[in-house]
């Protein structure tokens, strides 16, 4: 089975140049996330789709970040424009069923590394 | 806001010893805490999930520990190796799942 496929791996553009991250999740899995992570953090939630629907986007910086996840299935995260402190990981999680699902164990992606110029 | 807390300093053992991580929760009081690793360029992968009612679990060389009133789970590699090096998070959820920074190990052979 495949994994959570996430691209581009790395990205590098100047600031207010926009930029967009693409995630596939697990087949079958309902539940998708997209975290940030800076360097020596740990993995800061920006938004949880429950299928095609945002069920929570608390931390999503509204002005300039922006995602969707159309059918429900694959989901898109954007930036524009772009600023110096965006540089950072983004990570795409999902999870589904099985046996540790009401705990909402997450498989994560590799990760598209951002850096802004 | 609930708040994790792992040591920031890195941890450096020899080969064959046991790691013990340290994972601290205030302001809260989790259903579950999970345990995860992090190889560098790559995303966190699970490794073991602990529920409030558990005071322990255990897979393979792994050990994990839940103490609801030190509000602390502690992570133990025993007979640690130098492919255990890596940098392991721990997380709690709340109305979300929260992640700690992370502490890195390292095994020295």
């Amino acid at each position: 089975e495949a994994g959570v496929v996430q691209s581009p791996r790395y990205k590098i553009i100047e600031k207010k140049q926009p930029v967009a991250f693409w995630c596939n999740p697990i087949s079958g899995h309902n539940t998708l996330y997209w975290y940030r992570q800076n360097l020596g953090q740990g993995p800061e939630l920006l938004i949880r789709y429950e299928n095609e629907e945002a069920v929570d986007d608390s931390q999503l910086p509204k002005d300039r970040f922006s995602a969707e996840r159309l059918k429900g299935v694959d989901s898109t995260l954007k930036i524009q424009p772009a600023e110096l402190g965006d540089s950072a990981v983004y990570l795409c999680a999902s999870t589904g069923g099985g046996t540790n699902s009401g705990a909402n164990v997450l498989t994560f992606g590799a990760g598209s590394r951002l850096t802004v110029l | 806001s609930q708040k994790i807390e792992q040591n920031s300093e890195a941890l450096n053992i020899q080969e064959g010893k046991t790691a013990t991580l340290t994972c601290n929760y205030t302001n809260y009081s989790p259903a579950y805490l999970q345990w995860y690793r992090q190889d560098p360029g790559r995303g966190p992968v699970f490794l073991l999930l602990i529920r409030e009612n558990e005071k322990e679990k255990r897979k393979e060389r792994l050990k994990v520990t839940f103490d609801t009133t030190l509000k602390q789970s502690l992570f133990h590699i025993t007979a640690s190796q130098p492919a255990d090096s890596a940098t392991y998070l721990c997380a709690h959820r709340g109305n979300k799942l929260v992640f700690g920074a992370g502490t890195i190990l390292r095994v020295k052979s």
